[in-house]
């Protein structure tokens, strides 16, 4: 079934410490977005890429950033993983054909605890 | 900029109808969406209102959109064990970006 796969589910790193997240889709979707969640909080987006055009939110700390090598891979790598990083991180897809309800389809999550 | 807003926690008997209310501010928003988010998984989209439209019906659920009050709900009827989760409500502005509400945590109680 073509789907927004996130590995790992989750993920545990220690203060600090460089991780990387993944992000893969089968959907052929063009635009690409990572939301990062906190308990009991909405989704916030940190970014998200048009075709190859990158798109930083204003907000998004300099320690996130992001890696699309092609179509259907998107990465998260998290330079220096402090406390309040902690969270849920989303990968969602967006075919953005201009139809009505372009949808954002999202995947499972991958819940990263810093140590 | 965009603000979204939702009461946090709905508690329900099964059998009965459950309504979902949000009220966003962003009044150029094109699209209001209803996602669903289970323990543990990304999110799910339910349902999804163009803002030109003020009634939405797709199965068990309605979606009834007050433009003027910029005011979304979702009512469910019928809500079953399953029903249980985190409703957010969604805005889409010009630019295909969302802004989510912090969520509605529905529990269904037998």
């Amino acid at each position: 079934d073509a789907m927004v796969i996130q590995n790992p589910r989750y993920q545990v790193t220690q203060f600090g410490k460089p991780v990387t997240l993944s992000c893969s889709q089968t959907l052929n979707h063009n635009v690409m977005y990572w939301y990062q969640q906190k308990s009991s909080q909405a989704p916030k987006l940190l970014f998200h890429y048009y075709d190859k055009d990158f798109n930083n939110e204003a907000d998004t700390p300099d320690n996130f950033q992001s890696r699309r090598p092609n179509t259907s891979f998107c990465f998260l790598d998290i330079r220096s993983p402090g406390l309040g990083d902690a969270a849920m991180y989303l990968c969602a897809t967006s075919p953005l054909s201009g139809d009505a309800g372009d949808e954002q389809y999202f995947g499972p999550g991958t819940r990263l605890t810093v140590t | 900029g965009e603000d979204v807003e939702q009461s946090l926690f709905l508690s329900v008997r099964e059998g009965d109808s459950s309504v979902i209310n949000c009220t966003y501010t962003d009044s150029s928003s094109t699209y209001l969406y209803w996602y669903k988010q289970e323990p543990g998984a990304g999110l799910q989209l339910l349902t999804y209102i163009f803002s030109n439209m003020d009634m939405k019906q797709d199965q068990r659920l309605t979606v009834l959109l007050n433009k003027k009050d910029k005011h979304l709900s979702l009512r469910i009827a019928d809500t079953q064990t399953g029903d249980s989760a985190i409703y957010f409500c969604a805005e889409r502005s010009n630019d295909y970006k969302l802004s989510f509400g912090a969520g509605t945590t529905v529990t269904v109680r037998a």
